[in-house]
């Protein structure tokens, strides 16, 4: 199992531009999350996910749209890029939406907004 | 609303000794779970222990505990003969346990760094 992918990596934009990070998991895990974290600050919560079709904001959620058409896949769009979205994006999964099942996390991918 | 505290700025630790990282919680919920996670400056995000709270037992994963204590509401993780490995950033977390959308909400998290 490859787990919870996020691509890309690195990203550079420029203030306005648009893009879409993607993240996907092959464990059929019902419930997915988006994170940003920024230095001391912790981890805090974008958007997520109990199932295809359903999203709700979390913590931070201005600036990002997300969709959920697959159970694998919860793309973060960044409608505008502004530079205080620099930061390090985790996209992240568990099977059940309560319970007491383990998050798993993604690589990260690390955006900076010039 | 839930809140994590982690108050320890940086913390250090000589090899094989052993080290408390402090968290504390505020919630409403009748039950919840505790997770910590480490965070090596490779920067993947690694589960590695968890607590419920009406487990009786303080929970262990080798050589990680959780020092748990409902009442003072606090969840602090015990790492055993350090190694020069577990220097890395160390986040506590925690989420209600019944609702379909309970959410991880995560502390500021606190430096280990190891001595040889």
């Amino acid at each position: 199992n490859a787990g919870v992918t996020q691509t890309p990596k690195f990203q550079v934009l420029k203030t306005g531009q648009s893009m879409t990070l993607q993240c996907a998991q092959d464990m059929n895990h019902e419930y997915m999350s988006w994170y940003r974290q920024d230095p001391g600050m912790g981890l805090r919560l974008i958007h997520y996910s109990v199932g295809a079709g359903i999203t709700d904001q979390g913590e931070v959620p201005n600036g990002y749209n997300v969709s959920r058409s697959t159970t694998e896949d919860f793309p973060l769009r960044l409608l505008s890029a502004a530079p205080s979205q620099t930061s390090v994006y985790f996209c992240a999964s568990r099977n059940n939406p309560g319970g007491t099942d383990t998050q798993y996390f993604g690589p990260g991918t690390r955006l900076t907004v010039l | 609303a839930q809140k994590i505290t982690q108050t320890q700025p940086g913390m250090f630790v000589q090899e094989k000794e052993a080290v408390t990282l402090d968290c504390t919680y505020d919630t409403s919920d009748q039950s919840y779970g505790l997770f910590w996670y480490k965070q090596p400056s490779s920067g993947e995000m690694i589960f590695l222990i968890y607590q419920g709270s009406y487990d009786e037992q303080n929970a262990t994963e080798g050589r990680y505990s959780l020092n748990f204590q409902k009442a003072r509401k606090s969840a602090n993780l015990v790492i055993s003969a350090s190694q020069l490995g577990d220097s890395a950033m160390y986040f506590c977390a925690m989420r209600g346990l019944t609702g379909a959308n309970s959410k991880l909400t995560f502390g500021k998290g606190i430096t280990l760094s190891v001595r040889p």
